[in-house]
């Protein structure tokens, strides 16, 4: 029940494309569902993060939609750059430990 | 910007050795967590710590592992016996004040390799 489950496992997209990353959960009582990136060899930067009061948030490019009833959220990319070509984890927590997904690595074409 | 800081960037260690993972959080956070990621999966939840205790901890955080902050900058990451599957990246994260905790700053990990 503490897991989340990510999907896809990796994503090619062409440049100014839309990439789409979805993640479900179980546990009804998690309450914050962050969107972490990660480059190689750094460690996970926040992207973006959503609270279940609200069903879609949009900072730029990076929009998280979120469905309550279904347990499920989603990042969208619009206008892919080769720049965002990274490793996206989704995650969610209820108290401070974060449980995150097993990653999906997108690569952007030019 | 701030940043989390982390030392050393690789370490390589025999089995059993004990090996002591550093962090320097961002300066005015108050949680203070460790994570790992093995190589090519997940980033697992290790342990939370608040106010000089831990607040939480997994299954993976035995009696193997400790935390500590020794001063009012360091926090620090010790494995006793390290065993060959304690060979993954290991991140530090610290977050702000407790209303805000889930926003967590990644430091850019330490490579343990146990040989």
């Amino acid at each position: 029940q503490q897991q989340v489950k990510q999907s896809p496992q990796s994503l090619i997209v062409q440049k100014g494309g839309i990439s789409i990353i979805n993640c479900a959960y179980e546990n009804t009582a998690f309450d914050y569902f962050p969107w972490y990136q990660q480059f190689p060899g750094k460690g996970p930067a926040l992207l973006i993060a959503i609270r279940p009061d609200v069903s879609e948030k949009k900072e730029g490019r990076f929009t998280i939609s979120f469905n309550k009833s279904a347990k499920q959220f989603s990042l969208h990319i619009m206008d892919s750059q080769p720049g965002d070509s990274a490793t996206y984890f989704c995650a969610a927590s209820n108290t401070d430990k974060l449980i995150f997904g097993t990653g999906t690595r997108l690569q952007v074409f030019p | 910007e701030p940043e989390v800081t982390q030392t050393p960037s690789h370490q390589v260690t025999q089995m059993g050795q004990e090996v002591i993972l550093r962090c320097v959080p961002i300066s005015n956070h108050l949680y203070f967590y460790w994570y790992r990621q093995i190589l090519g999966q997940k980033v697992e939840f290790l342990v939370s710590f608040y106010n000089n205790e831990i607040s939480e901890k997994s299954e993976i955080f035995d009696d193997q592992f400790s935390v500590e902050r020794p001063d009012g900058s360091n926090f620090t990451l010790k494995i006793r016996s390290t065993k060959l599957e304690d060979s993954a990246m290991y991140f530090c994260a610290s977050s702000v004040v407790p209303w805000d905790f889930y926003e967590q700053f990644f430091g850019p990990g330490t490579r343990l390799t146990v040989l």
